[in-house]
């Protein structure tokens, strides 16, 4: 049991290309999350899936697209990479558990660096 | 606008000392409240969560506190060991299957 997985652990981009950076996780959740953590702004939420086959925006989605491609994985893609785009990329999913709590679990990020 | 603020931003404290990190949210509708610790350069680690409806939750020498009414909460650790270090945040849900509102953290270092 994997939990949340993220890939690639680092990347660094030149400004206006292009990437996708990929998450999934074993734990059968319904919701899945991408956040972006940046020094002194915490954690804001880009986007999330509530469900397999519906996405939402969240408070900074601009410049993001998402897609939940299964009920497993859900990726974020840059479409032309900017340096405010810079950050470190956390993916994260939940679900109801026994005993009737509904946590949310992150993966171990990704770190992107657009020059 | 939900906003969360944790106070204080920095801590130091000498190993064995017993500590409160503070929590406060503006918006009181709240579905539930989760604690989590960061360690440098690492994800996010879930410690301990509180639904609306309850006053606290306790795990190990950790409890925290939920003060709905007034828009708080308190991470207290207990006689606090350096493997302790690391910045905790509190973060908000104001329902299921919706965004969580972060913190900014209290970044901890505990000393021998």
């Amino acid at each position: 049991n994997a939990g949340v997985t993220q890939t690639p652990k680092f990347q660094v981009l030149k400004t206006g290309q292009s990437m996708t950076l990929q998450c999934a996780q074993d734990m059968n959740h319904n919701s899945m999350y991408w956040y972006r953590q940046d020094p002194g702004m915490g954690l804001r939420l880009i986007y999330y899936s509530a469900s397999e086959g519906t996405t939402d925006k969240g408070e900074v989605p601009n410049g993001y697209n998402v897609s939940r491609l299964n009920k497993r994985e859900f990726s974020l893609r840059l479409e032309s990479a900017a340096p405010s785009q810079t950050s470190v990329y956390f993916c994260a999913s939940s679900e109801w558990d026994e005993d009737g709590l509904y946590e949310q679990y992150f993966g171990p990020g990704t770190r992107l660096t657009v020059t | 606008k939900q906003e969360v603020t944790q106070i204080p931003a920095a801590l130091s404290v000498p190993e064995g000392e017993n500590l409160v990190l503070n929590c406060s949210f503006t918006d009181s509708a709240i579905y539930n409240l989760q604690w989590f610790r960061q360690d440098p350069g690492k994800g996010l680690t879930s410690l301990l969560l509180i639904q609306s409806s309850q006053r606290e939750q306790t795990s190990g020498r950790l409890n925290a506190s939920l003060d709905k009414s007034s828009g708080r909460s308190t991470l207290y650790i207990a006689a606090s060991q350096p493997g302790d270090s690391a910045t905790y945040l509190c973060a908000v849900s104001p329902g299921t299957a919706s965004k969580l509102t972060f913190g900014t953290g209290t970044r901890l270092q505990v000393t021998l």
